[in-house]
């Protein structure tokens, strides 16, 4: 089987920093993407992750632990507009499919 | 914006009746995805496409069909249509499958199944 696990809820106060953790069991693995979902809308890719480390695009990074088969998105200066759903995907037992975790719903407090 | 068109968006039907959706891409990207979105249950694979006419399950592939006749279009058929298949319907295209590039979805068709 495969799966991938996120807490179903973070709130951070603005200008904080955020982590939002992914654990995953797939019998294939070929790399951790994340994507941003706002309520009423369509999920838009954020990143991705192929090896071990930190990948950082502006206020967001995304890190990967395959030996942990663990992940994180970390959101940096938050701000209102971040409010949103965040979803980790990953292949699952071939590298066509894109299986998505259940989400985390953060929300940003003034 | 990636090229990609979900018909129709929204969809009201009777139990039992049989519904089609569409979804149209301009991008020719190879890899084409079918997902349901449910409260508390995140993005389920419904079925996906790796080339005109290859085609496989996801995860939550029971009551529904899939057809890819052309490297465009990527159609999902509910056989039947059950008040359990109510759900907003995601589909989405990559040009390289899981390996790192990223997946553009159409907006969505809200289907209502009464």
């Amino acid at each position: 089987g495969q799966s991938l696990e996120q807490p179903s809820e973070v709130t951070a106060v603005e200008g904080a920093i955020v982590q939002i953790n992914c654990t995953y069991q797939t019998s294939g693995f070929y790399g951790l993407s994340w994507y941003q979902q706002h309520d009423g809308g369509a999920p838009t890719f954020l990143s991705y992750n192929a090896l071990d480390g930190l990948e950082e695009t502006g206020r967001f990074s995304s890190f990967l632990s395959r030996s942990d088969s663990y992940g994180y998105l970390l959101l940096q200066e938050l701000q209102m507009k971040d409010s949103a759903s965040y979803f980790c995907a990953a292949g699952g037992d071939s590298s066509y499919k894109l299986i998505f975790g259940s989400g985390t719903r953060l929300l940003v407090r003034p | 914006d990636a090229g990609i068109t979900q018909s129709p968006r929204h969809k009201v039907t009777e139990t039992g009746t049989p519904v089609t959706l569409r979804c149209h891409q301009t991008e020719n990207h190879r890899y084409m995805y079918w997902y349901r979105q449910d409260p508390g249950h995140g993005l389920r694979l419904i079925h996906y496409s790796y080339g005109v006419k290859d085609t496989d399950k996801g995860e939550v592939s029971d009551g529904y069909s899939v057809s890819r006749s052309k490297t465009e279009d990527f159609l999902l058929t509910l056989e039947s249509a059950t008040s359990s298949q109510t759900s907003v319907y995601f589909c989405a295209i990559s040009e390289g499958g899981t390996g790192g590039t990223e997946a553009f979805f159409g907006q969505g068709t809200r289907l209502t199944v009464v």
